[in-house]
């Protein structure tokens, strides 16, 4: 499966604990996004690298937030402190930059998180 | 904070019907996508059209823009029960490199 693929795809954890999430994205892709997605909401922006640079993080990535794309290939993104508010769907994709018009980008199956 | 909004909601037909599902946005786009997303999995790519098209087709599948509106609409021709699934509109802006997502349009077929 040359896809984009997440790890784990569901993690439960409690309240304070950390928690580690990571994307491989399809292998000729150089741009890769983080989204975050609770019940019933289209995805939200959190961040996204192209290459190893991380261009663009939204407001809503608190401090308690970070992610990394070392060497340009696969991500993590951890969550410190955890809170019962990041409870959601953690999803992320990749697309090949183009110079014009922007292309389509293929998602991973997601990591269900779940703070108790 | 999300840009697109889609039109209706939910929306619930008959095997064989069509569906029609809008979105509408603010700022200014280079493309808007459709995505398809079954219950509880990622979003599928539909289709992109790009700022300077105003209509694309694939398969069942028929998209519109009109950028004076801001505005877009999906179509799915003869729905079938696999149909099922949540529908997002998400827009890439003008300078921007990121996808911002509308809440979406939950569709039932029925059979």
């Amino acid at each position: 499966d040359t896809g984009v693929s997440q790890d784990p795809r569901h993690k439960i954890t409690k309240r304070g604990q950390n928690v580690t999430f990571r994307c491989d994205p399809i292998s000729e892709h150089n741009r890769l996004y983080w989204y975050r997605q609770t019940l019933g909401q289209g995805p939200e922006f959190l961040t996204y690298f192209q290459n190893e640079a991380q261009l663009e993080k939204s407001r809503l990535l608190s401090d308690r937030f970070s992610a990394e794309r070392p060497k340009g290939s696969f991500s993590t993104l951890e969550i410190q402190r955890t809170e019962q508010g990041d409870s959601a769907m953690y999803l992320c994709a990749s697309s090949l930059a183009s110079g014009r018009g922007g292309t389509e980008a293929f998602f991973g199956q997601g990591t269900r998180l779940t703070v108790v | 904070s999300q840009q697109g909004e889609e039109d209706p909601q939910a929306l619930s037909i008959q095997e064989g019907e069509n569906a029609t599902m809008n979105c509408s946005y603010k700022t200014s786009i280079n493309n808007l996508q459709w995505y398809r997303q079954n219950s509880g999995r990622g979003l599928v790519h539909l289709i992109l059209i790009r700022s300077n098209e105003r209509e694309k087709h694939s398969g069942r599948l028929r998209v519109t823009l009109d950028t004076s509106k801001k505005s877009s609409s999906l179509l799915i021709t003869a729905s079938r029960a696999a149909d099922t699934a949540s529908y997002f509109c998400a827009t890439a802006a003008l300078y921007g490199n990121k996808l911002v997502f509308g809440a979406g349009t939950i569709l039932r077929v029925k059979s």
